[in-house]
């Protein structure tokens, strides 16, 4: 039983519009979340994260929203590029160490 | 910054065969963890390790054995290959205590059994 979701397996979207990847969790123990950015042949990147104890994470382009109440996270990417056309895993993390990630949403940004 | 290498980019191995995958940290974390990709599955974590010596079961360890001699080094094995045990196969390091605990992914090992 997938704990993490993207329910979306795929997204297309053109150069300078906005990018939105979303996430569902379901264990309510998750007190931390990340997003992860994979090329092919590549191993994943760390993007941004953020603490349950917000709503709201910024760096740059990318910002990553959390509605705890919904168990719903999003990444939104503002504007994407053609380099921004890549695999995002979004992840969790409960007590410890371990994340769970979900199932990944490619993005293809097209010039 | 930090570098976590795999022993090999691809691999191609007959079923049955014992297979080897290493994977080494630089970077002093404590924690090493072994997932497989597979498309639409995401990230299943098949094993890690918080110290040396140590190590725990992921959620898909069947198949699965590790090794962690080293605090740098953390070592997959597949005792007898299997056809469904092709996958990519990523290494990861982190640091250990209440951290944000991000993070640091090898570039994978393809592993591919015939």
């Amino acid at each position: 039983d997938q704990q993490v979701k993207q329910n979306s397996p795929s997204l297309s979207v053109q150069e300078g519009r906005i990018s939105i990847l979303n996430c569902d969790y379901t264990n309510s123990m998750f007190d931390y979340f990340l997003w992860y950015k994979k090329y092919p042949a590549e191993g994943p990147t760390f993007l941004i994260s953020i603490s349950s104890i917000k709503d709201k994470n910024e760096d740059g382009r990318f910002t990553v929203f959390l509605n705890k109440s919904a168990k719903h996270l999003s990444l939104h990417i503002v504007p994407s590029q053609p380099g921004d056309s890549a695999v995002y895993f979004c992840a969790s993390r409960a007590a410890g160490n371990k994340l769970t990630f979900g199932g990944g949403t490619r993005v293809l940004v097209k010039p | 910054d930090v570098k976590v290498t795999q022993s090999s980019r691809y691999l191609v191995k007959r079923t049955g065969e014992k297979v080897f995958l290493e994977c080494v940290q630089d970077m002093d974390h404590e924690n090493m963890f072994w997932y497989r990709q597979d498309p639409g599955l995401g990230l299943r974590l098949i094993y890690f390790s918080y110290d040396v010596k140590m190590k725990e079961k992921g959620d898909i360890p069947e198949g699965y054995s590790v090794s962690r001699e080293k605090k740098e080094r953390f070592s997959l094995i597949l005792e007898s290959a299997s056809t469904n045990q092709t996958s990519m196969y990523l290494c990861a390091s982190s640091f250990g205590g209440p951290k944000k605990n991000e993070q640091f992914f090898g570039p994978g090992t393809r592993l591919t059994v015939l």
